[in-house]
């Protein structure tokens, strides 16, 4: 079946413009996360979803970043007047259930660079 | 707070020698653990967990790990490596009531022939 798939796959903005990155998730997966990761590093948890509310979004750097999934399906992160430090691989993954006992099941990543 | 440590950047073994991965963590309550594996351009793909049970655990193209609740770690092994073994390897723990997962900086494995 299908996996999670994200668009695009690579994003090249100049700094100041607006981004939207797209997540399609597992079908039927309720749990829905986007996490940042920078070169070198581990993948950094931004915002976690339940269907369609937004449970968790301690991790977004900062009030230029948003996040939705109006439908409990589809999501989209979109960064606002982006900054050089935007320029990261953004990842989403989803998981079947809400317990946090369930492995995550990820994209391969919009890699975004910020000019 | 939770945190995940992978006390080694890399790692090098040659091909048919056992390989381990360290981990440590910190979480509060019961962890979730689990191991993840990147290959370059590619997401995340699930490995093996430790839920609770066994402190043994096996998962994926061979792979165990064992939970060590004294040492708060989750060391990921392989009895004998394999070229197609070498990529990226990260660790991550889930509290108990916490949704996300919270990932070490990983380990670059290389398996030589």
């Amino acid at each position: 079946g299908a996996g999670v798939s994200q668009s695009p796959r690579y994003k090249v903005a100049k700094r100041g413009q607006d981004v939207a990155l797209r997540c399609d998730p597992i079908s039927g997966h309720v749990s829905l996360f986007w996490y940042q990761q920078a070169l070198g590093q581990g993948p950094e948890f931004l915002t976690y979803f339940q269907n369609e509310a937004q449970l968790d979004k301690s991790g977004l750097p900062s009030d230029r970043f948003f996040a939705e999934r109006p439908e409990g399906s589809v999501s989209t992160l979109k960064i606002q007047r982006t900054q050089q430090e935007d320029s990261a691989v953004y990842l989403c993954a989803s998981s079947p259930r809400r317990n946090s006992n369930q492995p995550q099941h990820f994209g391969d990543g919009t890699r975004l660079s910020i000019l | 707070a939770q945190s995940v440590a992978q006390p080694e950047d890399q790692v090098n073994v040659a091909e048919g020698n056992p390989l381990t991965v360290k981990c440590t963590y910190s979480v509060s309550g019961n962890p979730y653990l689990f191991w993840y594996v990147q290959y370059p351009n590619r997401g995340l793909q699930f490995l093996l967990k430790y839920i609770t049970g066994d402190n043994l655990v096996k998962g994926s193209y061979g792979f165990e790990a064992e939970f060590n609740t004294s040492q708060t770690s989750f060391h990921l092994k392989k009895p004998s490596a394999l070229v197609s073994d070498s990529a990226l390897y990260f660790c991550a723990v889930n509290g108990t009531n916490a949704g996300k997962s919270t990932f070490g900086d990983g380990t670059t494995l290389t398996v030589k022939p």
